[in-house]
């Protein structure tokens, strides 16, 4: 079974633009969930996505966004980047009833 | 609200050594589970165990034990016989039960070396 992918694995963006990130979880997982890394405030949750809906979401400014497609692949979107939002970004699928999350490579993000 | 604390920033052990790492837990939620996950210097996050509040024995994944004493509430890592490719940072995390256990909640992480 193929693992999550996350892409693009790199990007460099510019302060006050946007981005938008991809996740697609493993076959027939219908939970996505986005954490940011960085290396100051460490792993952090953003939003979890099951069926199409925001079931769960961290504690981030609402220019972090996401949604959730039918076939479970999810996207994040950041607006009006700033510096401070260079990290890296990682997206894990799980099951339903399961407990264990798996992870992708993640995307790095740096804004300059 | 939950919170994991590592307290080993770093650890260095010698090839074939058993190794423990720390973590401690706080919680209010009655249910909740508790990983952990090693992430190699390619930055993806490997799960590695899990323990579910309620669970009577301690979690064991091949050479991956998790050292469960509720009531000091810390759920440490074991890893025996350990190898070169153990080197990586470690991750404790915890969640809630139900709809809430997709939200996990890392600790800072222990960067373990393993030497030859």
């Amino acid at each position: 079974k193929a693992g999550v992918t996350q892409t693009p694995r790199y990007l460099i963006k510019t302060r006050g633009q946007q981005v938008t990130l991809s996740c697609s979880p493993i076959s027939g997982h219908r939970s996505v969930s986005w954490y940011q890394q960085t290396p100051g405030q460490g792993l952090q949750f953003l939003f979890e996505y099951f069926s199409e809906t925001q079931r769960n979401k961290g504690n981030f400014p609402g220019r972090f966004s996401g949604r959730q497609f039918s076939n479970s692949r999810s996207e994040m979107n950041v607006s009006t980047l700033e510096l401070g939002d260079s990290a890296l970004y990682l997206c894990a699928s799980s099951n339903p009833g399961a407990e264990e999350q798996y992870f992708g490579p993640g995307t790095r993000l740096t804004v300059t | 609200a939950q919170k994991i604390t590592q307290t080993q920033p770093g650890m260095f052990v010698q090839e074939k050594e058993a190794v423990t790492l720390d973590c401690t837990y706080d919680t209010s939620d009655p249910s909740y589970g508790l990983f952990w996950y090693k992430q190699p210097s390619s930055g993806e996050m490997i799960f590695l165990i899990y323990q579910g509040s309620y669970d009577q024995q301690n979690a064991t994944e091949g050479r991956y034990s998790l050292n469960f004493q509720k009531a000091r509430k810390s759920a440490n890592l074991v890893i025996s016989a350990s190898q070169l490719g153990d080197s990586a940072m470690y991750f404790c995390a915890m969640s809630g039960l139900g709809q809430g256990a997709q939200k996990l909640v890392f600790g800072q992480g222990t960067r373990l070396t393993i030497n030859p």
